[in-house]
């Protein structure tokens, strides 16, 4: 069965420093892949997605960036993190064999800048 | 522009039936998801419809209007246990999912 995980589960981090936030998924191959951000009271918006290894494409122009080293590996990175950046972070996978079809969400990272 | 419309919070009574609706407004339209959230927790795969009609499984069932860009989550026999967020999303032209701010169920005894 298909698993994904991410990790640091919660993290305080203070302005200016960098984040990195990492996503696995297990159990299948070619997944496309997502990074949303959850603001309270707000829908899920969806920062970047990857159909394959190094294809990444961006939604929101900010401070964020992401990477896909590897067919199951997608990581959300920082250079120097703002305020605005505090949310709570989603990494989520869908069959890239298909157009469409449900999202698998990882346990979601919570991420507090002070 | 792409708009989901979601009540923000609803009560209901334990053993009772709540309706949770979802209207939208879409560029183009892929499919219509429901997912449960837990505080603090992930979201979680409810339902999807495609077509119009009524789509049921056990407890929950989810119902399409595309005619009329409208939704709704049907949930039976209340439980303590579904007191949570329920989000819903529209799947676009492109297959990008356009999500709704959530509706926040309240259960109580």
């Amino acid at each position: 069965s298909q698993t994904i995980h991410q990790w640091p589960a919660t993290l305080v981090q203070p302005v200016g420093s960098p984040l990195s936030l990492e996503c696995t998924v297990e159990g299948t191959s070619n997944p496309n892949l997502y990074w949303y951000r959850q603001a309270a009271g707000r829908g899920l918006q969806l920062l970047f997605y990857s159909v394959g290894i190094g294809q990444i494409s961006s939604e929101v122009p900010q401070n964020l960036s992401a990477s896909r080293p590897q067919d199951r590996q997608f990581i959300l990175s920082s250079k120097k993190l703002l305020l605005s950046d505090s949310g709570f972070y989603l990494c989520a996978w869908r069959d890239g064999g298909r157009d469409t079809g449900e999202l698998f969400f990882g346990e979601g990272s919570r991420l507090t800048v002070l | 522009g792409q708009n989901i419309d979601q009540p923000t919070e609803m009560t209901a009574t334990e053993g009772a039936i709540v309706q949770i609706n979802c209207t939208y407004q879409t560029s183009g339209f892929n499919g219509l998801f429901w997912y449960q959230q837990h505080a603090g927790e992930a979201p979680t795969f409810l339902s999807y419809n495609v077509l119009d009609g009524l789509e049921e499984k056990g407890r929950f069932s989810s119902f399409l209007s595309r005619s009329k860009g409208y939704s709704y989550l049907l949930l039976k026999e209340l439980q303590m246990k579904d007191s949570a967020s329920y989000l819903c999303a529209v799947e676009d032209s492109n297959y990008q999912l356009i999500w709704g701010a959530g509706t926040k169920l309240i259960i109580k005894p």
